[in-house]
């Protein structure tokens, strides 16, 4: 296992379209993570899961979006009647957490992202 | 809530001359931790080093290093040596423990290129 991987890398598609992308996290990473970038930006939350189950949602995750986590594996971000402002490139990144010294520690590894364009 | 501010968001360094990134945040927590990724052009986003909040030392990953002043809410990143594979776009993060898991806030970024 080399890191987080997206599926696919780029994706254009005509408004109104639904596109699904695909996140393989590390294999050991209970912890998964949906972000949109875009231009200038940096990333901004959407989502997050620990195993199966979907524990945060950002205000910015409209109801045109949804995200699961079947088995607690990979994850599936599904964009339903994409608008141009859809338009980003979508970063997952993994997770685990340990405990030392009284204390969690966390760290994301990112994949390379999958930029969509909504034409 | 929380918020990430990087007020450079262009800067330049000649190679094997040091550079200093900056970035403040405004938090009411007190638990929380603090980040600098890296994401070259067109590749994905990589931990520089990381700093948690309960610690006085700063962190120190080879040659980069961080000056944190946690009253004055305020994180900035040294590059020593910089290379041209340092060039790249800088972001700070901060990350809060809401249980049963915990939230990441990125900053706009800060560009950052190494001249041979």
């Amino acid at each position: 296992d080399t890191g987080v991987s997206q599926d696919p890398r780029h994706k254009i598609t005509k408004r109104g379209q639904n596109v699904t992308f695909r996140c393989d996290p590390i294999s050991e990473h209970n912890r998964l993570y949906w972000y949109r970038q875009t231009l200038g930006q940096g990333p901004e939350f959407l989502t997050y899961f620990q195993n199966e189950a979907q524990l945060e949602k950002s205000r910015l995750l409209s109801d045109r979006f949804s995200a699961e986590r079947p088995k607690g594996s990979f994850s599936t971000l599904e964009i339903q009647r994409t608008e141009q402002g859809d338009s980003a490139m979508y970063l997952c990144a993994s997770s685990s957490t340990w405990l030392a010294g009284g204390h969690s520690y966390n760290e994301q590894f990112f994949g390379p992202g999958t930029r969509l364009t909504v034409l | 809530a929380q918020t990430v501010t990087q007020s450079q968001p262009e800067m330049s360094v000649q190679e094997a001359e040091t550079v200093t990134l900056s970035c403040t945040y405004d938090t009411s927590e007190s638990n929380y931790y603090l980040f600098w990724y890296k994401q070259p052009p067109s590749r994905q986003m990589i931990l520089v080093i990381r700093q948690e909040a309960y610690k006085q030392q700063n962190a120190t990953e080879n040659r980069f290093s961080v000056n944190f002043q946690k009253a004055a809410k305020s994180f900035s990143l040294k590059i020593s040596d910089s290379q041209l594979g340092d060039t790249a776009m800088y972001f700070c993060a901060f990350m809060k423990q809401v249980k049963p898991g915990n939230q990441f806030y990125f900053g706009t970024g800060t560009s950052l290129t190494v001249i041979p």
